[in-house]
């Protein structure tokens, strides 16, 4: 199993581009999840969603978009970048009933 | 909400030293708690995790972590530093079903 994956490791975007940040797993999990890591604040939950369909937001929202049409994958969009979306982001799974949270290796995103 | 707190972003100790990581959470019912480490420029990997049963918890690498609910503590500790120790740890609780929230992490250092 490759576990979850994430690409791009890192990207450069200029302020107003958009992008996809891709995910996969292949561990058959329905909960899935995205998160930002910026310096002394933890990792802060972005979107998750519960299965095939079903998403919903997290703690910081705004400026992002989720869809998840397979089980497998859980794509990030960022619809028009930031500079205050420069940021490390982690994708991660679950399966039920468990809570322990599978993770990726991470993107490394900056917004110039 | 939960919330969780780390006591210390940075901590140093020697090799061979006691490692002791504080976490305290605020959660209104019991919760699942969790430590992951973060090796630089690498995804997170569970340390351990308390979910019923006995409070003491063992993980990989020789850590521990003892949920103590009158403390509302679940603090990590390590009897002897090793090098490879050097990573950021983060503690982290559930909130409800869905949602792990994270500590700010601790960054720690080992010194030869």
């Amino acid at each position: 199993n490759a576990g979850v994956t994430q690409t791009p490791k890192f990207q450069v975007l200029k302020t107003g581009q958009s992008m996809t940040l891709q995910c996969a797993q292949d561990m058959n999990h329905e909960y899935m999840s995205w998160y930002r890591q910026d310096p002394g604040m933890g990792l802060r939950l972005i979107h998750y969603s519960v299965g095939a369909g079903i998403t919903d937001q997290g703690e910081v929202p705004n400026g992002y978009n989720v869809s998840r049409s397979t089980t497998e994958d859980f794509p990030l969009r960022l619809l028009s970048a930031a500079p205050s979306q420069t940021s490390v982001y982690f994708c991660a799974s679950r399966g039920t009933p468990s809570y322990e949270q599978y993770f990726g290796p991470g993107t490394r995103l900056t917004v110039t | 909400a939960q919330s969780v707190t780390q006591l210390g972003s940075h901590v140093s100790v020697s090799e061979g030293a006691l490692v002791l990581l504080r976490c305290n959470y605020s959660s209104s019912v019991p919760p699942y708690l969790f430590w992951y480490v973060q090796y630089p420029n690498q995804g997170l990997q569970l340390l351990l995790k308390y979910t019923t049963g006995a409070t003491l918890v063992k993980g990989i690498n020789g850590f521990e972590a003892e949920f103590k609910k009158s403390e509302t503590s679940f603090h990590l500790t390590k009897p002897s530093a090793h090098m490879s120790d050097a990573a950021e740890y983060f503690c982290a609780v559930t909130q409800g079903a869905q949602k792990l929230v994270f500590g700010q992490g601790t960054r720690l250092t080992i010194n030869p």
